[in-house]
Formats: C-alpha cells, structure tokens, sequence
C-alpha cells in the first residue's frame, strides 16, 4: 500500500499560469479530500467527494479553482491564472473512516 | 469564527513533562472528534480519535471528551523531542467531513 500518492510534489508556476495538481487515493477508499495549507491560515478545506461525485466544494475559490474525480483512481485540482496568494501545500487525503494524507504538492506562484 | 477552538496555540514542555492540549467545537451537530499530529516539513497523520464520553489511552498519549461541552483533551506524558510537532484537533458530523482546528505547536524541550 503506497498510501495517498500525489504528483508534482513542487510546482512552480508564474503569475497567470495554470497549475494542475494530482491525487491517487488509497484503493477502496471511498472519500476523498481536498485542503491547503499555509503558515497564515493554517488548514483549509477546499473540496470533497464521495464514491466520485462532488459533496461539498465550498471551501473553492468559485472563479479560479475546480477540482475533478473523472474516476476512482484519481482526483485533480486545477487552478487557472495563479496569484501569489495560491502558494501553498495543497494536501489531498483519502478516507474510508480516518483521513490518510498525502505528502502534499508545494506551490509556488512567482 | 472557527467552529474548532484548540488552545493554547503554543506550548513548551520539558522532556519527560506531561503536555495538555484542548480542543473545543461550537457546531453541536458533531458526533467524533480526532486528534493529527503534522511533524515539520510532513502531511498529518491520525494519532488518536474518540467517539464516546470518557477516556481512552494508547501508550504515553490518552484522550479525554466530554461530549456534553463538545471539549476534548490530548495527553502526552513522558514527552519525547519526537513529540514536538504540530496537533490537529478535528470535529467530524457523521458524514466524513471534518472541520479542523488552527492547531497547537508543542516543542519538547531536552
């Protein structure tokens, strides 16, 4: 079991630019979680789904952020024209009971 | 207002000193709460989570929760420089989603 797998583990991205983030849950898991995390706000729920389908995104920014769960195996959050204000740890974890993070993806928009 | 209240936001016990974290929810809808621990530079891992009135232990650590004022409390005594980390506390509604709270960074001091 490799545990919560995501890819790129840094991203460095210019003002503007698109940044697409990748998950793999742990197999069987049912929930999966999207977060960031910054020293200033700490974690911040941004998305979930179960079973694949879109629970609750009210953590997203609406304009610039979505996230997909094309199927079981994988999850992307995508964020369009990136601001310096996007530079963060986006974790994403996997959940039957307990939630399992994963290592998370450093962003850094210049 | 942040739903999960964890106090205090910092601590310093000596090694081999008993540390006490707290952690309370405003949202009277939860029913679980459960305790991360995020070591620098790593994603959170689940240390120890409760569901019914009381107490539980598992080793050096032991929660309480005292579900009529939605508190819990982690223990820790024996405390290691291992233990200096970041701790999450999390309230759960019985739908997977969690509400975190800002955390408490516990140094152990050699």
């Amino acid at each position: 079991n490799a545990g919560v797998i995501q890819t790129p583990r840094h991203k460095v991205t210019g003002k503007g630019q698109e940044a697409t983030l990748w998950c793999e849950p742990i197999s069987g898991h049912s929930a999966v979680f999207w977060y960031r995390q910054t020293i200033v706000q700490g974690l911040e729920f941004l998305t979930y789904f179960r079973n694949q389908a879109p629970i609750d995104d009210s953590g997203m920014p609406k304009e610039r952020f979505s996230a997909q769960m094309p199927n079981q195996s994988h999850s992307t959050l995508k964020i369009q024209s990136t601001q310096p204000q996007d530079s963060a740890v986006y974790l994403c974890a996997s959940s039957l009971d307990e939630q399992y993070f994963g290592p998370g993806t450093r962003l850094t928009v210049l | 207002q942040q739903k999960v209240q964890q106090s205090p936001e910092s601590l310093i016990v000596p090694e081999g000193g008993m540390a006490s974290l707290n952690c309370t929810s405003s949202d009277r809808n939860v029913d679980y709460f459960w305790w991360y621990r995020q070591h620098s530079g790593k994603s959170p891992k689940m240390l120890m989570s409760i569901f019914s009135n009381g107490e539980k232990e598992e080793g050096r650590f032991t929660v309480h929760l005292n579900k009529a004022s939605l508190h819990t409390s982690l223990h820790i005594r024996d405390s290691q420089p291992s233990d200096s980390a970041l701790y999450l506390c999390a309230a759960a509604h019985s739908n997977y989603q969690l509400i975190w709270g800002s955390g408490t960074k516990l140094i152990i001091k050699p």
